[in-house]
């Protein structure tokens, strides 16, 4: 299967740090990607895991466990320009999986 | 400046009409995508192509057809036999390891 599970949603206060979680499906797996939507727009690239570990990127970060098949995006001093959908996305063989996408709601 | 745009934003389309979405890119990507978004939802792959003349279903192919001439150009045809075709149409391209995907800016589909 190539499914991936994700919240639907997670709020957050500005300044605070959120951690949005994914897990996958292993059959194909090459690695785990996130991506950010505002509404309205087109989703944009934040950072890719083909191995275990940390990936950061300024104020976010990404996280992978391929044993686990479990990933994360960690957002830190939230800025209410992140409140946006937030989709963990699966890298197969020449192509990407969408989960259904986190929305985080950054209130002041 | 590179990039891929897509047109129209919006486009209106009659019962048993047949509509193109416009996908181009100057990135010199070889592989291009076209996905569709419903509200609320991820994005779900209609097709993509990871060279000129050839391309491969995705996971929703059916009611739909596209074509790859050229390497910037990737257009999208929703058919009469797509009886849902309302959604939020986007177009991507990538190098040919797809890790990353750049997408354009989206075409909203509405039947009249």
């Amino acid at each position: 299967g190539q499914s991936l599970e994700q919240p639907s949603e997670v709020t957050a206060v500005e300044g605070a740090i959120v951690q949005i979680n994914c897990t996958y499906q292993t059959s194909g797996f090459y690695g785990l990607s996130w991506y950010q939507q505002h509404d309205g727009g087109a989703p944009t690239f934040l950072s890719y895991n083909a191995l275990d570990g940390l990936e950061e990127t300024g104020r976010f970060s990404s996280f992978l466990s391929r044993s686990d098949s479990y990933g994360y995006l960690l957002l830190q001093e939230l800025q209410m320009k992140d409140s946006a959908s937030y989709f963990c996305v699966r890298r197969g063989f020449q192509k990407l999986v969408f989960g259904t996408g986190t929305r985080l709601l950054v209130s002041p | 400046d590179g990039g891929i745009t897509q047109s129209p934003k919006y486009l209106f389309r009659k019962e048993g009409q047949n509509v193109t979405l416009s996908c181009e890119q100057n990135l010199n990507h070889d592989a291009m995508y076209w996905y569709r978004q419903d509200p609320g939802q991820g994005l779900r792959l209609i097709y993509y192509s990871q060279i000129v003349n050839d391309f491969q279903k995705g996971d929703i192919a059916e009611g739909y057809s596209v074509s790859r001439e050229k390497k910037e150009s990737f257009p999208l045809t929703v058919t009469s036999a797509q009886k849902n075709p309302t959604a939020f149409y986007l177009c991507a391209s990538s190098t040919g390891t797809a890790e990353t995907q750049y997408f354009g800016p989206g075409t909203r589909l509405l039947v009249l």
